[in-house]
């Protein structure tokens, strides 16, 4: 089993839709990351989380550290939001210098006209 | 201000080669990380690099090695390569180091494209 997993994997809306992906994670960690992939190849990262809420536009993530699971929401979707969202985690059980993102496998979120 | 740049943007080796990639960070930042992504196994963590020292390598073989200079810029070389390493190579830079206590936003660049026949 992943220590990531993602849900959907896939998802298509219509423009104006209220859209919800969804991250749960196995481990301990110390920060959450909401990353946005366009086609091409190209990351922004969205979010950095670890706590309560945060919000940018029309976008807003949450995470609950108690139930292990983050939430990244998007009101009024629009088509340029399409692109595959990707929640990375950094995980807490390493308390050596350095520490390393762990990846879910991703949301390919389609908005339409 | 300029954002993380990677060269070259595409590449195209034959099996038992080597390929040397580069990432030059955003001004200012110090830390880079570089990660691999392919269909099958999704982003993977490769090494992240500080002030020029190593500070974390992901699961890779030996094959797969890194650097950084004194101007922050790294460069990753991948000798022997395998049909398996056909994948995107990203990099991504920050201010300070990725760290438990530390959690720098990562500014990603737009990534090399490693194809291999």
């Amino acid at each position: 089993k992943n220590e990531v997993e993602q849900s959907p994997q896939n998802l298509t809306a219509q423009e104006g839709e209220f859209i919800t992906i969804n991250c749960s994670y196995s481990v301990g960690i110390s920060a959450l990351h909401w990353l946005q992939q366009h086609p091409g190849g190209g990351i922004v990262s969205l979010f950095m989380l670890s706590s309560g809420k945060k919000k940018h536009g029309r976008l807003i993530a949450t995470i609950n550290i108690q139930e292990k699971h983050s939430s990244l929401h998007i009101t009024a979707s629009h088509p340029r939001d399409s692109a595959v969202y990707i929640c990375a985690v950094r995980v807490s059980k390493e308390e050596t210098s350095g520490s390393r993102l762990t990846f879910g496998e991703g949301t390919q979120l389609t908005v339409n006209p | 201000k300029a954002g993380v740049t990677q060269t070259p943007r595409y590449l195209i080796k034959t099996r038992g080669q080597q390929v040397t990639l580069s990432c030059s960070p955003i001004s200012g930042h110090r830390s880079v990380s570089w990660y691999q992504q392919t269909p099958g196994q999704g982003l993977q963590f490769l090494f992240e690099y500080f002030s020029e020292t190593q500070r974390n390598k992901g699961n890779f073989p030996g094959r797969f090695s890194g650097r950084q200079f004194s101007n922050s810029r790294s460069e990753m070389n991948v000798s022997t390569l395998e049909l398996g390493d056909s994948a995107l190579y990203l990099c991504a830079s920050s201010y300070g180091p990725q760290g438990l206590r530390s959690n720098q936003p990562q500014h990603f660049g737009d990534g090399t494209r490693l194809s291999i026949l």
